[in-house]
């Protein structure tokens, strides 16, 4: 069955320090994988998916097909960056529909 | 940016009544929308995928007599909560998307919508 893991839920960091949030899947296909974020209070928005390879606010995420993991990166977390951080996967061929993981609250001290 | 709104963003209602839920795009057509149900602290579970001019389809575990997804037009998509108990209290999400089957186009999300039955 399709599963998305994020082991952690709780990540706190101090500000400048790097960062990762861990993301494993399962699933059969060739997946698409996003991290989406939501800041307090805000909605859900898209941060970044793997088919674009670019770096939004200083994050990356990059898709190991081996380890089947799509970890997100930052190199020096931001107070700013606080935030719950969801990976998700998108079955390509079911209508684009999201299996999310459990989310990662991410907390950046100052 | 493309915008979903939902109304209402709160409501309480009494045990045994029904709730409808509204989901709108309003600066592009979504010929997909889906609903989605997060309790406190948790992931967001889909409950069904709504296309525009036909019958929702459900995620397995979800009843979809008691979750009537209506999808009238390509900006509005409804969700009606018939039957209410507290167990249904949770905060509901929809999203749309402009792609159809098979695509993969970006989810843009509404803001949630916090049921509690009393």
């Amino acid at each position: 069955a399709q599963r998305v893991t994020q082991p952690e839920k709780l990540l706190s960091v101090f500000k400048g320090a790097p960062v990762e949030l861990k993301c494993n899947y399962s699933y059969s296909g060739s997946p698409e994988l996003f991290w989406y974020v939501q800041y307090s209070r805000q909605r859900l928005q898209l941060l970044l998916r793997h088919i674009s390879r670019e770096s939004i606010k200083g994050f990356t995420a990059d898709l190991n097909k081996g380890e089947t993991s799509f970890h997100l990166k930052k190199p020096f977390a931001q107070e700013e960056d606080s935030a719950m951080y969801y990976c998700a996967l998108s079955e390509g061929n079911q209508g684009g529909k999201l299996i999310f993981g459990q989310g990662t609250e991410l907390s950046v001290k100052p | 940016g493309a915008v979903v709104s939902q109304h209402p963003s709160r409501v309480i209602c009494k045990s045994g009544t029904s709730v409808k839920i509204e989901c709108r795009s309003l600066d592009f057509q979504a010929t997909t929308m889906f609903w989605y149900r997060q309790f406190p602290k948790q992931s967001l579970m889909l409950m069904a995928t709504s296309n525009e001019g036909s019958k929702a389809t459900y995620e397995q575990g979800v009843e979809k007599d008691k979750f009537l997804i209506n999808h009238a037009s390509l900006t509005l998509s409804t969700l009606t909560v018939t039957s209410a108990h507290p167990e249904d209290s949770s905060f509901y999400i929809c999203s749309a998307t402009t792609g159809g089957a098979g695509s993969l186009n970006e989810q843009y999300f509404g803001p949630g919508t916090r049921l509690t039955v009393t």
